[in-house]
């Protein structure tokens, strides 16, 4: 079964450098949610979007902005890259039409290293 | 978002049962129970979920306490791929912006010796 598609799996930049990943999640799957999980830490919400729209939004820097394309990939830009942004970053899927009672699959994750 | 709070750790034997904890005294009459796993490095996994009613699936049962305050992951036979954080999170059907998101709490690290 397909799963969610994260894109890259690692990526190490500089600090106030910009950085992109991508996330492509479950065909039909209309939502899409990211997570950021730092070394020891739980998984905290960023940002969710829902039909292209933003539905939700977390502990999202302002340095970073997100969105979702018609084809309902999204992606992550993060500039002005510090050291503390060094975490694996998560994207889920799910179908919102379904109701929370659903679960959300996740995709592997990129592991974004900022030296 | 309704609290959840679970044990820091757990640990069990290989292929004996093991029984996960859960309280959320503050849930409401619409939120539903969710489980998910996380091994090292990787993404978080779904388990289980349920509302009301006790729920059966390939890879483990949910016990809902009547009142709904408390809630149990059950693994029946636990394997050694079973240790991973386990999270238990609320999540909410009550329609707004909020609707749909997964907040995570501290989980139990489970630990399951050979």
């Amino acid at each position: 079964a397909a799963g969610v598609i994260q894109s890259p799996r690692h990526l190490i930049k500089e600090k106030r450098e910009t950085a992109t990943l991508k996330c492509y999640p479950i065909p039909r799957h209309d939502t899409v949610y990211w997570y950021q999980q730092g070394p020891g830490q739980d998984p905290q919400f960023l940002i969710s979007f829902y039909e292209k729209m933003q539905s939700d939004k977390g502990s999202i820097p302002d340095r970073f902005s997100a969105q979702q394309f018609s084809d309902y990939h999204s992606e992550l830009n993060m500039s002005s890259l510090e050291l503390g942004d060094s975490a694996l970053y998560f994207c889920a899927s799910s179908p919102r039409s379904t109701g929370p009672g659903y679960g959300y699959t996740f995709g592997s994750g990129t592991r974004l290293t900022v030296v | 978002d309704a609290k959840t709070t679970q044990p820091n750790s757990m640990e069990s034997n290989e292929e004996e049962p093991v029984h996960l904890p859960c309280n959320h005294s503050t849930i409401s009459g619409t939120d539903y129970i969710h489980w998910y796993r996380q091994l090292p490095s990787q993404g978080p996994e779904y388990v289980i979920h349920g509302l009301t009613s006790n729920v059966n699936n390939r890879m483990a049962s949910l016990a809902i306490a009547e009142d709904r305050k408390s809630s149990t992951l059950i693994l029946h036979r636990a394997t050694l791929r079973d240790a991973a954080v386990y999270y238990c999170i609320l999540r909410d059907n009550a329609g707004g912006t909020s609707y749909g998101k997964l907040t995570f709490g501290q989980g139990t690290i489970l630990t399951v010796h050979p």
